[in-house]
Formats: C-alpha cells, sequence, structure tokens
C-alpha cells in the first residue's frame, strides 16, 4: 500500500544552519504531497503542499519539490531560526485520507 | 483557523472505564477524522465519517468506535479503556473532497489510562 518514509530524528541544527530533511513516498498514481508541522503541545498544522510532479511547494522559507523519478518531497530552508523548532511530518493524500510519515523532530540551537 | 475544538483537552482514567471524546467543528465541514500519535508511530487513522451517520474504519480502529449525529460533532469512544490507549487523540476535518485537501486538525486531547 502507500507510504511515506521520511528521515529519523532527532536533528539538531545550529541558528542559520541549512535545512534538509528527506521524505520519499510510495504510492500508485500521483497522490499530492503535503508537509506539516507541530509546534510543541499544539496539533499539526500544514506548512506547504505540492500537487503534481516538478511543483514547489513554499511557505515561511520553507521549500520542497515533487519529485516523480525519485518519489520524493524533501524539505529544505535555507537559514533555520529557533522558532524552527517543532517536529515536522511529510504525508501524502489518498483517497480523502492523508498517510503521514512518523514525523522528524528538529531542534534548533542559539 | 477551521473551528476545530476537542474536549476534554486532558483526562485520565482507569483500565475498564468507557471513554469519550469530542470533536465539535464550527464550519459545517463533511469530513472528519480521529487520529492518535505515539512515539514512533507518527499518526495513525482510527475512524473517518463522511457526513452525518456515515463513518468508516481506518488502520487501528480495533477497541474504537464512533458517532456523528450531527454536522459538528464526531465522538470517539473507547468502550473499556486499556494501557494500550494511552495516547494524543487529534480530530481534523477536510474542507472538501479531493485529492489536493488540507486536512485541519484540532489541538488534540491527551489521554492516560492507568
Amino acid at each position: 500500500g502507500d507510504s511515506v518514509t521520511q528521515m529519523e530524528g532527532p536533528v539538531t541544527l545550529s541558528e542559520e544552519a541549512f535545512l534538509t530533511i528527506n521524505c520519499t513516498y510510495t504510492a500508485t498514481g500521483y497522490p499530492s504531497l503535503f508537509w506539516y508541522v507541530q509546534y510543541p503541545g499544539e496539533g499539526l498544522q500544514l506548512l506547504l503542499k505540492a500537487t503534481k510532479a516538478d511543483d514547489k511547494g513554499s511557505n515561511k522559507g520553507f521549500e520542497a519539490t515533487y519529485r516523480k523519478e525519485t518519489t520524493s518531497f524533501h524539505l529544505e530552508k535555507g537559514s533555520v531560526q529557533v522558532s524552527d523548532s517543532a517536529v515536522y511530518f511529510c504525508a501524502l493524500n489518498r483517497d480523502d485520507k492523508i498517510i503521514f510519515g512518523k514525523g522528524t523532530r528538529l531542534h534548533i540551537l542559539p | 483557523d477551521a473551528g476545530i475544538t476537542q474536549s476534554p483537552r486532558h483526562k485520565v482514567t482507569e483500565t475498564g472505564t468507557p471513554v469519550t471524546l469530542r470533536c465539535h467543528q464550527t464550519e459545517n465541514h463533511r469530513y472528519m477524522y480521529w487520529y492518535r500519535q505515539d512515539p514512533g508511530h507518527g499518526l495513525r487513522l482510527i475512524h473517518y465519517s463522511y457526513g452525518v451517520k456515515d463513518t468508516d474504519k481506518g488502520e487501528v480502529s480495533d477497541g474504537y468506535s464512533v458517532s456523528r449525529s450531527k454536522t459538528e460533532d464526531f465522538l470517539l469512544t473507547l468502550e473499556s479503556a486499556t494501557s494500550s490507549q494511552t495516547s494524543v487523540y487529534f480530530c481534523a476535518i477536510t474542507p472538501e473532497r479531493g485529492a489536493t485537501d488540507t486536512q485541519y486538525f484540532g489541538p488534540g486531547t491527551r489521554l492516560t489510562v492507568l
């Protein structure tokens, strides 16, 4: 069945470092792809999404490109801030349901 | 903000007792979902609903039941709580049906079963 695999954390970076969180997926057809973020004590919120191959989603300095040839949707940010510390979930949409990866915890040190 | 509230926000209960969690939305959205979040597992779908009295099972539905008698409320019931059901429970809604849809999440309920 469809699935999402993302790099295990925690990931610890210094402020202003470059961030990459890897995500690959297995799916039939061409699902929409998402990154959600969960700040401490809160529910998940959508960070960005892409709906077809080669689309780039972006928000708050984060970017991810839908790569059909490598079945990937890696999350990147050029310069992270302490406020980016959170758990990040890669996900895909299938038949009115969303399938989530296990999440990657990100710690940013000042 | 999709106007989603969950109650209670925290609950401690004992093994074998029934527990009902409530998800309430103010936007009249048709699709609602219940997830549980556990370390190492991410979010797993328990049950979902396509409308009033129209529900279906997710991947981890054993031990849980749901009801939706009104569009705005989606109830999750643990008939006889077990320690393995200690988790954080999230409700979510999807405004419209389609392959590009985004889900919006409530703030979560932390349930501890002793």
